[in-house]
């Protein structure tokens, strides 16, 4: 069984619909969870970043992390054709030289 | 303010060869993280170094081996390549206690043939 779980899509929608990315994970260990997202041929950009359980909102995106369920959401408001990308979702446990694990990542496209 | 480089951008090696991939982190960062990202998976860990010194590593064999410099600089070396090291690798960089910020370079894409 992987550490980290995420449907690898993809995922289409029209523009303007409201987008829900999910991962789950098995380590009770991971403290810190993030989601970063990757257009074609770039590396990784991390969009948001959250400790422990709760949620935390920055513009359209919303970071939701449920720990007693071990299940993480990243929810992209009013999506746009630019949102279309490759969601990654990854954890950490609680050190700074503490590996951090990536999902395999979900493949979103966004219809105009 | 420069990101994250990494060169070069593509390489075409033959198997058993050996080949030196290079990362600059972005200013200020201290850290420097490898990973490898097989097309369609998500990136996996190889090995992070700080202050010239590799502090973790991941499930990859010795093959794989790296070096950070005085400047924060590093290169990532893979020996005697086999097919399945055909991937896109990616370098990444933080300042130390802050791992779950990484700022990640456009990688190097390589190909084994």
């Amino acid at each position: 069984q992987k550490e980290v779980e995420q449907d690898p899509g993809p995922l289409s929608v029209p523009e303007g619909a409201i987008v829900s990315l999910n991962c789950t994970y098995s380590n009770s260990a991971f403290q810190y969870f993030m989601w970063y997202r990757q257009y074609s041929r770039k590396g990784p950009e991390l969009l948001m970043y959250t400790y422990s359980s709760g949620n935390k909102e920055d513009g359209r995106f919303t970071a939701q992390v449920d720990k007693s369920s071990k299940y993480i959401s990243l929810f992209i408001r009013d999506s746009q054709p630019s949102d279309s990308a490759t969601y990654l979702c990854a954890m950490s446990a609680v050190s700074s030289a503490s590996k951090i694990i990536f999902g395999s990542g979900t493949r979103l496209s966004i219809r105009p | 303010d420069a990101g994250v480089t990494q060169s070069p951008t593509h390489l075409i090696k033959t198997r058993g060869q050996q080949v030196t991939l290079r990362c600059s982190p972005k200013s200020g960062h201290d850290t420097v993280s490898w990973y490898q990202q097989a097309l369609g998976q998500g990136p996996q860990f190889i090995f992070q170094y700080y202050e010239e010194e590799e502090r973790q590593r991941g499930n990859f064999p010795d093959r794989f081996s790296g070096h950070q410099f005085p400047n924060y600089s590093s290169e990532l070396n893979v020996n005697a390549l086999l097919l399945g090291d055909s991937a896109l690798y990616l370098c990444a960089s933080s300042r130390d206690r802050g791992n779950e910020k990484l700022f990640f370079g456009s990688g190097t894409q390589l190909s084994v043939l």
